[in-house]
């Protein structure tokens, strides 16, 4: 079945870091790619999305790129502020599948 | 305004009881999810439905039972809980059922089963 597979965390980074973070998904078609972020107590937020091969989603500063070829779909920012510490999840959606399939959530602690 | 609604925030209760959670969106979506979120984070659909109508039950025990009387209304009720039932569950929309329409999710019920 569809799955997606996250790196573990936490990732910790100092202010103004360069962030990387891993996803490569496994689907049967051509699913959409999600980056949502959960803050502390809060539900998740669309981060950004991508919906064809090759489509680059941005928000924020941050950026990610589907690559059909790697089936990837990492997540980046130049530099990161504490305000981004929050968990990060990558998930897909198949058409008329009616669900999103979530990574195992990445954990960034930015310190000042 | 807040888009996706559910109440209550936190629910502590004891096992074998019965409780339910309610959820309300304003965006005018057609469909809408449950999802549970363990004590690791991890999300996993449990329930959508398409203009009230039920499409997806991912293998959620018979206890757990979704109701939706109406497209904007998706309520969680779930009989004889158990400890295994503690998790965070969240509420979600979306427009319809198409892969690429993201879904707005309501803030979690925290449930706690003593």
């Amino acid at each position: 079945g569809d799955s997606v597979t996250q790196m573990e965390g936490p990732v910790t980074l100092s202010e103004e870091a360069f962030l990387t973070i891993n996803c490569t998904y496994t689907a049967t078609g051509y699913p959409s790619l999600f980056w949502y972020v959960q803050y502390p107590g809060e539900g998740l937020q669309l981060l950004l999305k991508a919906t064809k091969a090759d489509d680059k989603g941005s928000n924020k500063g941050f950026e990610a790129t589907y690559r059909k070829e790697t089936t990837s779909f990492h997540l980046e920012k130049g530099s990161v502020q504490v305000s981004d510490s929050a968990v990060y999840f990558c998930a897909l959606s198949e058409d008329s599948s009616y669900k999103l399939i979530f990574g195992s959530g990445t954990r960034l602690l930015v310190r000042p | 305004d807040t888009a996706v609604s559910q109440t209550p925030k936190y629910l502590v209760t004891q096992m074998g009881n019965d409780k339910s959670i309610k959820c309300e969106q304003n965006l005018g979506h057609d469909t809408m999810y449950w999802y549970k979120q363990d004590s690791k984070k991890f999300l996993k659909i449990m329930f959508s439905y398409n203009n009230k109508e039920l499409i997806i039950n991912e293998t959620v025990p018979n206890r757990f039972s979704p109701k939706s009387p109406d497209k904007a209304h998706l309520n969680l009720h779930i009989n004889s809980l158990e400890l295994g039932d503690s998790a965070v569950y969240f509420c979600a929309s979306s427009q319809d059922g198409r892969s690429n329409q993201p879904q707005h999710f309501g803030d979690g019920t925290r449930l706690s089963i003593l």
